[in-house]
């Protein structure tokens, strides 16, 4: 299993550009979801997804899209980039519902993300 | 919705000893208390979980406990070794709903050989 994986490990963009943040899990877990990590503000969620064709928003959607067309992708687009949108975004999934012992999100590698 | 808070933001301890983080939450509803470990650079990794139906839970050198009528939990490292070296996230859910993990704003841990 290749587990979570993000594509770019790392971008930079102009202001108003767009672009696509790339996640892909291989564990056939119904859950996955998007944060972004600020320094000395922890890991916020940005949207979620509970499986193909469902998505809801989190802490901090705005600026922000995604679509859940299959159980393994859940891309985040990002429409217009602003400087505000700098940080590292994390990818994350698990099984939906009780999994065992714990209920444990695998976090992917990271994209971070700078924008001028 | 959820509110946790976590303290120290920092903690520098010397190897041997004891390090302990503590988090507070505000939605009695929570029942699912992970703990994650993030070395520089790396992905956020789940080191120990804990559910409300348990006021404490040990793994070799790491523990948490829970507090359920306070609505706090803490994580104790003990033994410290420069290894532990790391920032260490708390974070709270519902896993009746599952939907959104709430995530303190990390301790940066720092053990001196």
């Amino acid at each position: 299993n290749a587990g979570v994986t993000q594509t770019p490990k790392f971008q930079v963009l102009k202001t108003g550009q767009s672009m696509t943040l790339q996640c892909a899990q291989d564990m056939n877990h119904e859950y996955m979801s998007w944060y972004r990590q600020d320094p000395g503000m922890g890991l916020r969620l940005i949207h979620y997804s509970v499986g193909a064709g469902i998505t809801d928003q989190g802490e901090v959607p705005n600026g922000y899209n995604v679509s859940r067309s299959t159980t393994e992708d859940f891309p985040l687009r990002l429409l217009s980039a602003a400087p505000s949108q700098t940080s590292v975004y994390f990818c994350a999934s698990k099984p939906w519902g009780l999994a065992g012992d714990t209920d444990t999100q695998y976090f992917g590698p990271g994209t971070r993300l700078t924008v001028l | 919705g959820e509110n946790v808070e976590q303290h120290p933001s920092t903690l520098s301890v010397q190897e041997g000893d004891s390090a302990v983080i503590k988090c507070t939450y505000s939605d009695s509803a929570s029942n699912y208390f992970p703990w994650y470990k993030q070395e520089l650079g790396k992905r956020p990794q789940l080191i120990i979980d804990i559910r409300s139906n348990v006021g404490e839970k040990k793994d070799q050198r790491i523990a948490v406990t829970l507090n359920k009528t306070a609505k706090h939990f803490s994580l104790h490292i003990t033994e410290t070794q420069p290894e532990d070296s790391a920032v260490y996230f708390c974070a709270a859910s519902n896993y009746n709903t599952g939907n959104q993990f709430y995530f303190g704003t990390g301790t940066s841990l720092t053990v001196i050989p």
